[in-house]
């Protein structure tokens, strides 16, 4: 089994604030993915970034970076110089290379930027 | 473009009707997914195919059951509909395999039961 967990239900950012969204994951598949997304209010899923469990450096994507810590089981969003439509739900998922690829994902996080 | 298309935008059904939530993608994508949103739970995976006639319950399958007869379609049903399965559905499909194959999504159902 695999979960995700996001501790964070709201969070309020300064506008042009770096802002670290938390995500811990558990799974007992050797290889795996984890991705963020990004959900505003229109209600469409914007995939962000995505790191592999044997990838050596941290993935960035713009703005964006996941600080990836293996053996805390951690995979960070971190969103630099943020903005006003940054505004949204932020959701950290995983998928198990060996579980078939299914996709799990967490309770999500309400990042709210302040102007 | 990429499409996952969602039969609905919006469904009102009436307790113990039988519901189906139909979805198509245009991508070939091997894996399928059906969530349910609602506040405070994020998404949570109701039934995953990874293949035609192929399915895996999620985490969440109770009252709900699947159908995916062709690669591109797959159907959530749900058998007699209740109150408490009145959320926001969405659809997902992928790629089967390893690295960045992210998922793609539908815009999503709104179920109401009354």
């Amino acid at each position: 089994a695999q979960k995700i967990t996001q501790t964070q239900p709201g969070m309020f950012v300064q506008e042009k604030e770096a802002v670290t969204l938390d995500c811990t994951y558990d799974t007992s598949d050797p290889s795996y993915g984890l991705f963020w997304y990004k959900q505003p209010s229109s209600g469409e899923m914007i995939f962000l970034i995505y790191q592999g469990s044997y990838d050596q450096q941290n993935a960035t994507e713009g703005r964006y970076s996941l600080n990836f810590q293996k053996a805390r089981k951690s995979a960070n969003l971190v969103i630099s110089a943020s903005q006003l439509g940054d505004s949204a739900m932020y959701f950290c998922a995983m998928r198990g290379d060996n579980a078939g690829n299914m996709l799990t994902f967490g309770g999500g996080t309400r990042l709210m930027v302040k102007p | 473009d990429v499409k996952v298309t969602q039969s609905s935008r919006y469904l009102v059904k009436r307790t113990g009707e039988k519901v189906f939530l139909e979805c198509v993608q245009d991508m070939d994508h091997e894996n399928m997914f059906w969530y349910r949103q609602d506040p405070g739970l994020g998404l949570r995976l109701i039934y995953f195919s990874y293949d035609v006639k192929m399915k895996e319950k999620g985490d969440i399958p109770e009252g709900y059951s699947v159908s995916r007869e062709k690669k591109e379609r797959f159907s959530l049903i749900l058998e007699s509909a209740s109150t408490n399965q009145t959320s926001m559905y969405l659809c997902a499909s992928s790629y089967r395999g390893r690295g960045g194959t992210e998922a793609f999504f539908g815009q999503g159902t709104r179920l109401t039961v009354v």
